[in-house]
This record gives structure tokens, sequence and C-alpha cells, in this order.
């Protein structure tokens, strides 16, 4: 198995512009999970889905963060409009099943803002 | 989940084991320890888990106090590939919910 797919691996982008990240989770994961990363709040956890159904999306910043997953095979995460402070690593993780804790992570997408 | 303390950096010498401390005082009965580590630019990688039982896999084993106050994670030769970020994170298990990774310990091999 590949592992956990991202795209892009990096972005740029100018402030007010659309930006739309893309995950391949392992297939047969039932769990997927995205992540955001930065120096001054670490790793959090943005949202999680089950079965292709969003579960907790209480860490999603605000109104301007969407995410979907329309497949068992594919998530997205957007952002619309953009802001320098959205500038991160964001992480695509899944995780095969209830019982099975372990999560796989992708390698990540390295978004600026300017 | 139960708070977790780790100290912010730790060194070790290749070749020598890294111990990597955490204190889960607060750990209750069905939690398990989960560790994670982050090597630079990439995402993190599980390394191993356990309930109150040590444990030991091909990567690293894991001692559990006696009354699971605290743990440590033991990488018995330390390479320069085991530079990264260490997290201790505390969970019950098979909840489906999230890990809360925290700050960790960021563990530097020396050659």
């Amino acid at each position: 198995d590949a592992g956990v797919i991202q795209s892009p691996r990096h972005e740029v982008t100018e402030m007010g512009q659309e930006v739309t990240l893309r995950c391949k989770p392992i297939s047969g994961h039932d769990y997927l999970f995205w992540y955001r990363q930065t120096m001054m709040r670490g790793l959090e956890l943005l949202i999680y889905f089950n079965n292709n159904v969003p579960i907790d999306d209480s860490g999603m910043p605000e109104d301007r963060f969407s995410a979907k997953m329309p497949n068992a095979s594919f998530s997205t995460l957007k952002i619309q409009p953009s802001e320098p402070r959205d500038s991160a690593v964001y992480f695509c993780a899944s995780r095969r099943d209830r019982a099975r804790e372990t999560q796989y992570f992708g390698p990540g997408t390295r978004l600026l803002v300017l | 989940d139960a708070k977790t303390t780790q100290p912010t950096s730790m060194d070790c010498a290749e070749g020598r084991a890294a111990n990597l401390p955490c204190n889960h005082s607060t750990i209750s009965g069905n939690e398990y320890v989960y560790w994670y580590r982050q090597i630079h630019s990439q995402g993190p990688q599980y390394i191993i888990h356990g309930l109150k039982n040590n444990e030991t896999n091909e990567m690293a084993s894991l001692i559990i106090t006696e009354d699971r106050k605290s743990s440590t994670l033991i990488l018995p030769h330390a390479t320069l590939r085991d530079t990264a970020v260490y997290y201790c994170i505390v969970r019950v298990a098979f909840t489906g919910n999230q890990f809360y990774f925290g700050t960790g310990t960021s563990l530097t091999v020396i050659p």
C-alpha cells in the first residue's frame, strides 16, 4: 500500500484565494483525520470522519474551513477565503477501524498564504 | 483524556539507549499510553502503546510503572535517524476519538 497520500505537497497562495487540500486514505481504513500543525499551537485535530461521515468538527477554526469526504477513498479540506494565519502544515491521517488504534499519517501539505 | 508531562528536550549519544520519560499521574484505569514520533518535515509515526504491562516491538520498548502514573519509552540503540519529537499520549482505547498530541520531547541523537 502506498500509505496516506496528500496533494499538493506545497501550496503558496495569496490572501483571499481559495485553497483545496486533498487526501487519499489507506484503502480499507474507516477513519480519516485532518490535522493542522504550527509552531505556536502544535498539532491540532481539525475534523475526523468515520465511514465518510463527519463525526467531530469542533477543531475547525471557523466557517472559512470546510471538509468533505464524498467516498471512502477521497477527502478534501477547503479554506475560502484563505488568510496568512492559515499558513501551516496540514496532515491527513487514516485508521483502520475502531478496534485498531494506530493512525497513519500522510506527508502533509505545507501551505503558505501571503 | 489524562494530561501528560514530558521534558521539552533530550540528547542521546548514538548507539546508546534513549530513555524518554512521561508522567501521567491522572491516568484512569481504562486509558492506554501511546507513543508517536515526528521526524522533521514528516507526519507523525506510531511507535508503541500499552495498558499496564511492558511492551516491546521492533522499534522500542515501553515500560509502565506499577501505579501507571508514569512510563518510559526506550529506544535501545539510538541512531541519528531517531532524532525526532516524541509524543506521549494517554487516552481511552477503542473510542474512535482523537489523539491530543501535546508538545512532546525533542530528542537529538548526537554522533
